[in-house]
């Protein structure tokens, strides 16, 4: 089946150690993205990428790393430096081309820092 | 900056009762405006989205948002709500040119009781 795949599911840190979540596409999108989810905030932008090697920081990027090194990955890295990082973290893809806003979203993954 | 708010953080509905979902955005130029749901246990999924044309837009399983460009809003509605639309909705705008990224609202909780 076509779609985004993110892993872990859940996974737990301790704090000052970095942690990478994977993103997986199979939908041959241009376009992918990293968003935050906490309660009560709604979305918040991380990075996104629209074309292979190349990305933009988002509206929340320090303590963050990304790589597009693949169409079809696109990595998040939550370093030691993101000062909350406890929360729910959502991978989507789009479409290149004129956009559409249509985002593809994976399942998520739940971190939480011990 | 640009902001979107959604105006009810969690509503209680009983089944057959209309519901209404506030959403405003802050941008005076042309924007493209979504409604995203996320249902328990499920990933985000597009709802319903305007780009142009009729302000009144027809989204999936009987939604529909009417976009009013002096008021800023773009208000979700359905006539009779039921409990499997239990679920978190999220308005989002794009308004960032050519990019894809969506600016999301804090997100509205409907919980529908049979």
């Amino acid at each position: 089946d076509g779609g985004i795949t993110q892993s872990p599911k859940y996974l737990f840190r301790k704090e000052g150690q970095n942690v990478t979540l994977s993103c997986e596409q199979n939908l041959n999108h241009d376009a992918m993205y990293w968003y935050r989810q906490d309660p009560g905030q709604g979305l918040r932008l991380i990075y996104y990428s629209q074309i292979v090697n190349d990305f933009q920081k988002g509206d929340i990027a320090e303590g963050y790393s990304v790589s597009r090194e693949k169409k079809e990955s696109f990595p998040l890295t939550v370093t030691s430096a993101q000062k909350n990082p406890t929360a729910f973290y959502l991978c989507a893809s789009s479409p290149g081309g004129p956009v559409t806003g249509e985002l593809f979203f994976g399942e998520g993954s739940r971190l939480t820092v011990l | 900056a640009q902001s979107v708010s959604q105006h009810n953080h969690h509503v209680i509905l009983s089944e057959a009762a209309s519901l209404e979902l506030g959403c405003n955005y802050s941008y005076g130029g042309t924007v493209n405006l979504f409604w995203y749901v996320q249902y328990p246990g499920q990933h985000l999924q597009l709802l319903l989205k305007y780009f142009s044309g009729d302000p009144l837009v027809k989204g999936i399983k009987g939604f529909e948002a009417e976009f009013i460009k002096s008021k800023f809003s773009f208000n979700l509605r359905k006539p009779s709500v039921q409990w499997s639309d239990t679920a978190e909705y999220f308005c989002a705008v794009n308004a960032g040119g050519n990019t894809g990224k969506l600016i999301f609202g804090q997100g509205t909780t409907l919980q529908v009781k049979p």
